[in-house]
């Protein structure tokens, strides 16, 4: 069974600092990976996806995200954050088998301070 | 082009009622998702459709939850004899089946009193 675990429901990092929100997830077989957004009080958007390629992964608004297979990890990074990425994201692992079925993470709220 | 609608955005009941709620998907989006989000909650995963088909229905809460998809278009996810738990956010997402990035809709938020 698939499974996602993002560490961490809580995030703050200063303006201008480095953003790293961690994701790990199982899969039985090659999965596909996404980071999804949710600005307050408006509906998810994906941010990044990984399916197959390239393991580092580079989204909107400046993240980018790295599949490690042997880590079995997928975080998220921006090497500068900005008020307006204060949101909720979350992780989601996709079976590329049969179906897509998706399993998102609880999600980490991202606060940004000033 | 449109993306996902959901109605109502909205819906205030009373415990015991039903409710139900609607989904149309992006025209020509073969798989269709509905979730819950609780809040200060993730999201949890209800069901799925392949087509009018729901591959796994492992995720409905209980057996007051039903969910059907009609011309592989609008789906309904029905929930009968409402109770105050049920109250969250209602979220539907479309996707085309070869890509499996899916375009979530608004929501509709139900609150049960």
């Amino acid at each position: 069974a698939q499974s996602v675990t993002q560490l961490g429901s809580h995030v703050s990092v200063s303006e201008g600092a480095l953003v790293l929100l961690r994701c790990n997830y199982s899969s039985s077989v090659p999965p596909y990976l996404f980071w999804y957004v949710q600005y307050p009080n408006q509906g998810l958007q994906l941010l990044l996806k990984y399916t197959t390629g390239a393991t580092l992964v580079k989204g909107i608004n400046g993240f980018e995200a790295e599949f490690k297979k042997s880590e079995t990890s997928f975080h998220l990074t921006k090497p500068s954050a900005h008020m307006s990425d204060a949101a909720e994201y979350f992780c989601a692992v996709s079976d590329r088998g049969g179906g897509f079925k998706t399993i998102f993470g609880a999600g980490t709220r991202l606060f940004v301070k000033a | 082009g449109a993306g996902v609608s959901q109605s109502p955005s909205n819906k205030v009941t009373e415990k015991g009622k039903d409710v139900e709620l609607r989904c149309d998907p992006i025209s020509g989006h073969t798989a269709l998702y509905w979730y819950r989000q609780s809040l200060g909650q993730g999201l949890e995963f209800l069901i799925y459709f392949q087509g009018n088909s729901a591959p796994d229905k492992s995720g409905l809460p209980s057996d007051r939850f039903s969910a059907e998809r009609t011309g592989e278009s609008v789906s309904t996810l029905t929930i009968q004899r409402t109770q105050q738990e049920d109250s969250a956010v209602y979220l539907c997402a479309s996707s085309l089946e070869v890509e499996a990035t899916q375009y979530f809709g608004p929501g509709t938020r139900l609150l049960v009193l």
